[in-house]
């Protein structure tokens, strides 16, 4: 059983647009939903987390929007450059006495010139 | 400040041999992962030790063992190698729950022939 769904598998989005990345939970238990970045040959880092009593949070160009009752979040990407290409995944966890996370299955984003 | 460390990070083995694969954390964290990454399936979790002397089943644990050595290291040992075990293994290590930034190593590609 998939406890997070990642949509969509690929995108390709050209430079100065913005890249949307959606992901729908199922267990309501989760309260911590981060978002990690990976470029080619690299581990995963951490990029932006969100925690479910905000509906958004920005840093920089990046910003999750979270919708409690419809178990969604999405990570948006304003003004999309070629450095942002790399795989996306969404996660979820119910932190407090947790030592997992749960992933979704990647977005690989391509941002073209 | 190494962060978290991997070896080797290429290997090719072939179907029945054995093989250990390390991983090391400097950041005095508690807890520690295994991950293995297959194109279209995300990171699904092998094996992780929440602290030091425990160590639990992940989603795909079949056909792995682990060590928890010590604090800092935390091992995957393949005792007989298959075909369907040709990955991308990552390593991670996170200091306290998984409310905190879970980091990374850089991967081990390993190739079963």
């Amino acid at each position: 059983q998939q406890q997070v769904k990642q949509s969509p598998q690929s995108l390709i989005v050209q430079k100065g647009g913005i890249s949307i990345i959606n992901c729908a939970y199922e267990n309501t238990a989760f309260d911590y939903f981060p978002w990690y970045q990976q470029f080619p040959g690299k581990g995963p880092a951490l990029l932006i987390a969100i925690r479910p009593d905000v509906s958004e949070k920005k840093e920089g160009r990046f910003t999750i929007s979270f919708n409690k009752s419809a178990k969604q979040f999405s990570l948006h990407i304003m003004d999309s450059q070629p450095g942002d290409s790399a795989t996306y995944f969404c996660a979820a966890t119910r932190g407090a006495g947790s030592y997992q996370l749960t992933f979704g299955k990647g977005t690989k984003l391509s941002v073209i010139p | 400040n190494a962060g978290v460390t991997q070896t080797p990070k290429f290997q090719v083995l072939k179907t029945g041999q054995s093989m250990t694969l390390q991983c090391a954390q400097d950041m005095n964290h508690n807890s520690m992962y295994w991950y293995r990454q297959d194109p279209g399936m995300g990171l699904r979790l092998i094996y992780y030790s929440a602290s030091e002397g425990t160590t639990d089943k992940g989603e795909v644990p079949n056909g792995y063992n682990v060590s928890r050595l010590n604090k800092r290291e935390f091992s995957l040992r393949l005792e007989s190698a298959a075909p369907s075990q040709t990955s991308v293994y990552f390593c991670a290590s996170i200091w306290k729950s998984s409310y905190n930034e879970q980091f990374f190593g850089p991967g081990t590609r390993l190739t079963v022939l």
